[in-house]
């Protein structure tokens, strides 16, 4: 059965703390993603990784940095946690390499919260 | 740009047909996902769209019109557990492998 694990499903940290948030699937998928979920604002990609070591930005990237040193892990990293950063983080990976997408399989989330 | 619009909420009775609605910017588009997710889950797959018209799952169908960037969910016989959010998200051509998400549709099924 395809499955997509996050290391925390909640997790609450300081202002100004450098947070981790790791992915990992076991799928063989080529393509990793990092999403951030809020109430209105729907489902937004921050980075997207299609290949090991590589990585893209995504449409909200600021604030946050990826690293896929591994092809089943992919971790995200906010440098210097801040207040608007709390939110639901969802991962998600997926098959890669055709012109044609495929379905994203995502992982349970993880609800961050920065006081 | 692969603007998604779908309503924001909607309602409807046990038993009952529902459509729920998506359009999208068609510059360089590739095709259309349906993505269900319930309340503090994750989101789960649905259907693919790629050419135009309607392709059925069971009591979900799901519809495309590439002309007019227009697509639909349509869930059948609803049932009390189909209470989720359904996400719809479209990909390009430029890179098949992202999709920008909606912000989903909020379905209440009502006995």
């Amino acid at each position: 059965d395809v499955k997509v694990t996050q290391s925390s499903r909640y997790l609450v940290k300081r202002t100004g703390e450098k947070v981790f948030l790791e992915c990992v699937q076991d799928m063989d998928h080529e393509n990793m993603f990092w999403y951030r979920q809020d109430p209105g604002l729907g489902l937004r990609l921050i980075y997207f990784s299609y290949d090991v070591k590589m990585k893209e930005k995504g449409d909200i990237p600021e604030g946050y940095s990826v690293s896929r040193e591994k092809k089943e892990r992919f971790s995200l990293i906010l440098e210097s946690a801040s207040t608007n950063q709390t939110s639901m983080y969802l991962c998600a990976s997926s098959l890669g390499g055709g012109a044609s997408p495929y379905e994203q399989y995502f992982g349970p989330g993880t609800r961050l919260t920065v006081t | 740009g692969q603007n998604i619009d779908q309503p924001t909420e909607m309602t409807a009775t046990e038993g009952a047909i529902v459509q729920i609605n998506c359009t999208y910017q068609t510059s360089g588009f590739n095709g259309l996902f349906w993505y269900q997710q319930h309340a503090g889950e994750a989101p789960t797959f649905l259907s693919y769209n790629v050419l135009d018209g309607l392709e059925e799952k069971g009591r979900f169908s799901s519809f495309l019109s590439r002309s007019k960037g227009y697509s639909y969910l349509l869930l059948k016989e609803l049932q009390m557990k189909d209470s989720a959010s359904y996400l719809c998200a479209s990909t390009t051509n430029t890179n098949a492998g992202k999709s920008t998400f909606g912000d989903g549709t909020t379905l209440t099924v009502k006995p």
